[in-house]
């Protein structure tokens, strides 16, 4: 039981390059999410997906896309990287009807 | 507009002794609160919470305190140890299953 994985743990992007984060969990959770840590600002939530087939913007949704591919994953994609989106990038899913289990992070670069 | 606000950036405490952290609220709506404990390179962890009902919820050495009327929360680590050295950060949501909003972390140091 891994919980919540995330692949790349780290990455470095050009400006305008594209790239997916990956994210995937094993519990069984209907609910997902896709949060920015940016120092002094907390976690802020960019996407999420209630459950399969559904997806919703969080606070900060723009310049992402997303993808519920299934039950167990849900992608984050930049289709054009710009240095503001340097960020460390937390997948979380939901379980019951409060806590979120969180994945280890992407550690995202953009020059 | 910062819903939930944690105003100490970093605290640092002895050994043995308590440690206090703050959170603040705006939203009357927030229905239910949750610390998160976050290691260096790791992702958060869920704590403690407690519902908007309650002014108070125990676990272990950790006890969350809710004040309604002031809007405001406590977390309070007794006694406190070297590995509780962590960012710690309250949320608050607004309705069952609702998004969770976050404050901007407190760094707490537990020294020897």
């Amino acid at each position: 039981n891994a919980g919540v994985t995330q692949t790349p743990k780290f990455q470095v992007l050009k400006t305008g390059q594209s790239m997916t984060l990956q994210c995937a969990q094993d519990m069984n959770h209907n609910s997902m999410y896709w949060y920015r840590q940016d120092p002094g600002m907390g976690l802020r939530l960019i996407y999420y997906s209630a459950s399969e087939g559904t997806t919703d913007k969080g606070e900060v949704p723009n310049g992402y896309n997303v993808s519920r591919l299934n039950k167990r994953e849900f992608s984050l994609r930049l289709e054009s990287a710009a240095p503001s989106q340097t960020s460390v990038y937390f997948c979380a899913s939901r379980w019951g009807a409060n806590e979120q289990f969180f994945g280890p992070g992407t550690r995202l670069t953009v020059l | 507009d910062q819903q939930v606000k944690q105003n100490s950036p970093s605290l640092s405490v002895q050994e043995g002794r308590i440690s206090i952290l703050n959170c603040d609220y705006t939203n009357s709506m927030f229905d239910y609160f949750l610390w998160y404990k976050k290691y260096p390179a790791e992702g958060p962890t869920f704590l403690i919470s407690i519902s908007s009902i309650k002014d108070k919820n125990e676990d272990g050495r950790f006890t969350v305190f809710l004040n309604k009327s002031a809007k405001h929360l406590s977390l309070h680590i007794v006694p406190s140890q070297p590995g509780d050295s962590a960012v710690y950060f309250c949320a608050a949501r607004r309705n069952q299953g609702g998004k969770l909003i976050f404050g901007q972390g407190t760094e707490l140091s537990v020294k020897p």
